[in-house]
C-alpha cells in the first residue's frame, strides 16, 4: 500500500508564477520529510527537507510546508524558472529508510 | 561529487540469466539502499544494508538478493532475470539531514 502519495502526475506553470506540488502520507510515524528533484537520466537530488517539529522550511525560492494534522506537505517554488522543469518526488521517513511518492512532473513554460 | 557510483550504467540481458549490479561509495556511510524506479510507482525499496553483512528486505525484494562484504560496496543480484525486472535501479547512501544521496542509476532491460 502506498504510504506516500502524489496525486498529480503532472503540472504546468508559466515562468515567474508559483508552482505548488502536493504530497499526502498515511503513516503517523513519519517524522522527517524531503523533496527530491530528478532530471532524465540522472539520479534524484536532494532539494529541501522538513522535520515534524516544524511546519515550514524555506531555502531560497523553495518552501516546504507541513500540516501534520492533515498528513500533508507541499512544495512551493517562487518564482518558477524553466530550469525547474523536472520530476519532483516527496519522501517520508520514520527512521532509517524513506518512502517515496510516485512523482509529479513539473513543466515551467517560458 | 557525492562519492557514489553505480555500474554498469546500462545493461540488456536475457530472461533467466543472473545479473549483478554494483554500487560503490567512497565516504564510509553505514547505510546503503537499492531502489527501483518505475512509471506510476515512483521509487520503491528493494533491499538495504546497515553495515557489513547486515541487510534487510524492502517492499519489493522478491527475486532480488544483496550482499555487502565491504563497507564501500553493495551488490544487487537478480538470480534469474524476468521482464518485470526491467527498470531503472538506483543505489543510495544515507546522509544525516540530507536524506539520501543517489547514484546515477542503472537502466536494466530484460528481453
Amino acid at each position: 500500500d502506498q504510504q506516500v502519495k502524489q496525486n498529480s502526475p503532472s503540472l504546468s506553470v508559466q515562468e515567474g508564477r508559483i508552482s505548488i506540488l502536493n504530497c499526502d502520507y498515511t503513516n503517523s510515524m513519519f517524522d522527517y520529510f524531503l523533496w527530491y528533484k530528478k532530471y532524465p537520466a540522472e539520479g534524484p537530488t536532494f532539494l529541501i527537507s522538513i522535520s515534524s517539529i516544524k511546519d515550514k522550511n524555506e531555502d531560497g525560492r523553495f518552501t516546504v510546508f507541513l500540516n501534520k494534522s492533515a498528513k500533508h506537505l507541499s512544495l512551493h517554488i517562487v518564482p518558477s524558472q524553466p530550469g525547474d522543469s523536472a520530476v519532483y518526488f516527496c519522501a517520508a521517513s520514520p527512521g532509517n529508510q524513506f518512502y517515496f511518492g510516485t512523482g509529479t512532473s513539473l513543466t515551467v513554460i517560458p | 561529487d557525492a562519492g557514489i557510483t553505480q555500474s554498469p550504467r546500462h545493461k540488456v540481458t536475457e530472461t533467466g540469466t543472473p545479473v549483478t549490479l554494483r554500487c560503490h561509495q567512497t565516504e564510509n556511510h553505514r547505510y546503503m539502499y537499492w531502489y527501483r524506479q518505475d512509471p506510476g510507482h515512483g521509487l520503491r525499496l528493494i533491499h538495504y544494508s546497515y553495515g557489513v553483512k547486515d541487510t534487510d528486505k524492502g517492499e519489493v525484494s522478491d527475486g532480488y538478493s544483496v550482499s555487502r562484504s565491504k563497507t564501500e560496496d553493495f551488490l544487487l543480484t537478480l538470480e534469474s532475470a524476468t521482464s518485470s525486472q526491467t527498470s531503472v535501479y538506483f543505489c543510495a547512501i544515507m546522509r544525516q539531514a540530507y536524506g539520501y544521496t543517489f547514484g546515477s542509476g542503472t537502466r536494466l532491460t530484460v528481453v
